[in-house]
């Protein structure tokens, strides 16, 4: 079946612009994550949501993320007036339940100029 | 201080041999624990659970050392194929709560196995 996927792929943008990424999760997965991975550095946490619960909103860096999850199925990452420590690859994962495997995505790779 | 602290390596090995190497986290209330692979420029995969006693999967063998706070991966008879960072995960949670939530990612072991 169709896995976990994100759009788009790359993205370049300019300092200050806002940019959304999106993921579409397995179907039928209740949980969704959100990561950031940079150079040579290990996954950050970004935000959780599970089911219609209150998304777990602990790992975003800024206010400039936000993230949502419409009708518990795709999401959007939104960052507003990129800065350059912002260009990472942006990852994905979905899980059947909270406590299954996790299955990511391929990731969004931001470059912020 | 990271939650999560993996040796960065690389670990050059050779075909046939076999690699160990630990992952330290400092959040004694941690209670599950997962080693993810990850290809160069690709996603994590889920590698193995790590349970308290220990297990085994094929060539993969996972410790837990809640005393030290550290868990390892064992890999015999290295292929190719194994080259790849391991990346360490931790989370607060345990595998029987509704949600195991935020996952801690290690910055990944990588190995290298070479002919």
């Amino acid at each position: 079946g169709a896995g976990v996927s994100q759009s788009p792929s790359n993205k370049v943008t300019e300092k200050g612009k806002d940019v959304e990424l999106r993921c579409d999760p397995i179907s039928g997965h209740t949980a969704l994550y959100w990561y950031r991975q940079s150079l040579g550095q290990g996954l950050e946490f970004l935000i959780y949501f599970q089911g219609n619960s209150a998304p777990d909103k602990s790992g975003l860096p800024s206010d400039r993320f936000s993230a949502e999850r419409t009708g518990g199925s795709v999401s959007t990452l939104t960052i507003q007036r990129t800065q350059q420590e912002d260009s990472a690859v942006y990852l994905c994962a979905s899980s059947l339940t909270g406590t299954q495997t996790q299955y990511f995505g391929p990731g969004t790779r931001l470059l912020v100029l | 201080r990271k939650e999560v602290e993996q040796d960065p390596g690389p670990f050059n090995v050779p075909e046939g041999a076999t690699v160990a190497f630990n992952c330290t986290y400092s959040n004694s209330a941690s209670q599950s624990f997962f080693w993810y692979r990850q290809d160069c420029r690709k996603e994590p995969k889920l590698l193995m659970s790590v349970y308290s006693s220990g297990n085994e999967d094929g060539r993969f063998t996972a410790q837990l050392n809640r005393a030290s706070q550290y868990i390892s991966l064992l890999i015999r008879d290295s292929k190719l194929s194994d080259s790849a960072t391991y990346l360490c995960v931790v989370s607060e949670r345990g595998m029987t709560t509704d949600s195991w939530g935020k996952l801690q990612f290690g910055a990944g072991t990588q190995v290298v196995v070479t002919p």
